[in-house]
């Protein structure tokens, strides 16, 4: 079926860089995506949203830009604190009460 | 305002035995939703409900069962349980169509 999956498993980065993970999606018909951030014992919390009919979206200090051409999802992560060590996973789904499906999930490493 | 609430945080589990995760949410969403997450495996729906007295089959659902008798409360119930269940149960909602789903801290299961 189809399915949404991330192109890396692991990112590691120094504390104030920018950080940026990726994810692949194949459904062309999804509108809405998500991007959940997980810390270790924790629920997914959700980070950030966009719909089809929008290129980019900011929040605080993230941004996540769709490429439905390509059909890419990124999440972008300024100046990315010890905090931001988690795991990030992308979702998509339709519109309604469709259900999500997950990607695998990034971890994002954080030094000091 | 609680959100969602899970019960029990963690519990180990004789095989054969039955066992009722509990999830409440307070925030009078209309759809909720049991996922299990497995390493490896990202997050996987089991069963879903859009709004009360009605649910609905996700991409996992045998072995489990879902009852929505009111608006606050979604159990997911193992009848029999087998060690292959042994994972993280995360139950969700959601306000209504086209919203965000909103995650509870988790049950740890672990079936012997």
């Amino acid at each position: 079926g189809e399915s949404v999956g991330l192109h890396l498993p692991t990112l590691s980065v120094q504390e104030g860089d920018n950080s940026i993970i990726n994810c692949a999606y194949s459904n062309s018909a999804s509108d809405y995506f998500i991007w959940y951030k997980q810390e270790s014992g924790k629920g997914p919390q959700f980070i950030i949203d966009i719909r089809s009919n929008m290129d980019k979206r900011q929040g605080q200090r993230v941004t996540v830009l769709l490429n439905k051409t390509v059909k890419h999802l990124s999440l972008q992560i300024a100046a990315t604190q010890p905090g931001d060590s988690a795991v990030y996973f992308c979702a998509e789904a339709g519109g309604g009460y469709s259900t999500l499906t997950f990607g695998k999930g990034t971890m994002l490493l954080v030094s000091p | 305002i609680a959100g969602i609430t899970q019960a029990p945080t963690s519990q180990i589990l004789a095989a054969g035995r039955r066992m009722t995760l509990r999830c409440t949410q307070d925030m009078r969403h209309n759809a909720m939703y049991w996922y299990r997450q497995d390493l490896g495996l990202g997050l996987r729906l089991i069963h879903y409900s859009n709004t009360a007295g009605t649910t609905g089959k996700g991409e996992v659902p045998d072995g489990y069962s879902v009852s929505r008798a009111n608006t606050d409360d979604f159990p997911l119930t193992l009848a029999s349980a087998v060690p292959s269940q042994t994972s993280v149960y995360f139950c969700a909602s959601k306000p209504g169509a086209n919203d965000t789903q909103y995650f509870g801290p988790g049950t740890r299961l672990t079936v012997l």
